[in-house]
């Protein structure tokens, strides 16, 4: 049982360019959710998905695209990264109250 | 709507001493509350929760009491460790229709000195 993994664990990128970070879940579980983490402010939710095919906006979602496609998978999109987006990505996932985090995907935009 | 206001870090302190992080909240209704902790390096993980007035979450020597009357979930622990060491977040649950969601605090930054 490998829980939450993410892909990748580091990336540096140049203004403009594009990526998806991958987040994968092997506990079953309905609801999953993308964060981002800076110094000072916590966590914040970018998007989330209450179940595969469904996807819904949090409190920072300007600037990021998501997909659920499969159950087990939620992707992040940043079509055209900006400085301001560099920051430490999480991804969770739950079926009840208690989420459940993955390592951290640390991005650094130039 | 949901907000979170913890006590501010770095807390320094040494092995053995006690700890209280404070933490107040603004929800609709009455939450489930939790207290997450994150080690350097490291995604967050769960350490305790209550889900209704007056519960006692606890875990690893910490607790957290649910005090609807003052909307607090502060966190405690009798005799802290090096190991310690983490940023600890406080994180009000929300529900609503088919979505559950947290809040989190900003974190603060415990570091425990031998």
């Amino acid at each position: 049982n490998a829980g939450v993994t993410q892909t990748p664990k580091f990336r540096v990128l140049k203004t403009g360019q594009s990526m998806t970070l991958l987040c994968a879940q092997d506990m079953n579980h309905e609801y999953m959710y993308w964060y981002r983490q800076d110094p000072g402010m916590g966590l914040r939710l970018i998007h989330y998905s209450v179940g595969e095919g469904t996807t819904a906006k949090g409190e920072v979602p300007d600037g990021y695209n998501v997909s659920r496609l499969k159950k087990q998978n939620f992707l992040l999109g940043l079509e055209s990264a900006a400085p301001s987006q560099t920051s430490v990505y999480f991804c969770a996932s739950t079926r009840g109250e208690t989420q459940y985090f993955g390592p951290g995907t640390r991005l650094l935009v130039l | 709507g949901d907000s979170v206001t913890q006590m501010e870090g770095p807390v320094t302190l040494s092995e053995e001493a006690f700890l209280t992080i404070n933490c107040t909240y603004t929800a609709t209704g009455y939450p489930s509350l939790f207290w997450y902790v994150q080690y350097p390096g490291e995604g967050l993980q769960l350490l305790l929760k209550a889900t209704k007035a007056d519960d006692k979450g606890s875990n690893k020597g910490f607790e957290a009491t649910y005090r609807k009357e003052t909307t607090s979930f502060h966190l405690e622990k009798g005799s802290v460790q090096v190991s310690d060491s983490a940023v600890y977040f406080c994180a009000p649950g929300s529900s609503g229709g088919s979505n559950y969601k947290l809040t989190f605090g900003k974190g603060t930054l415990l570091t425990v000195n031998p």
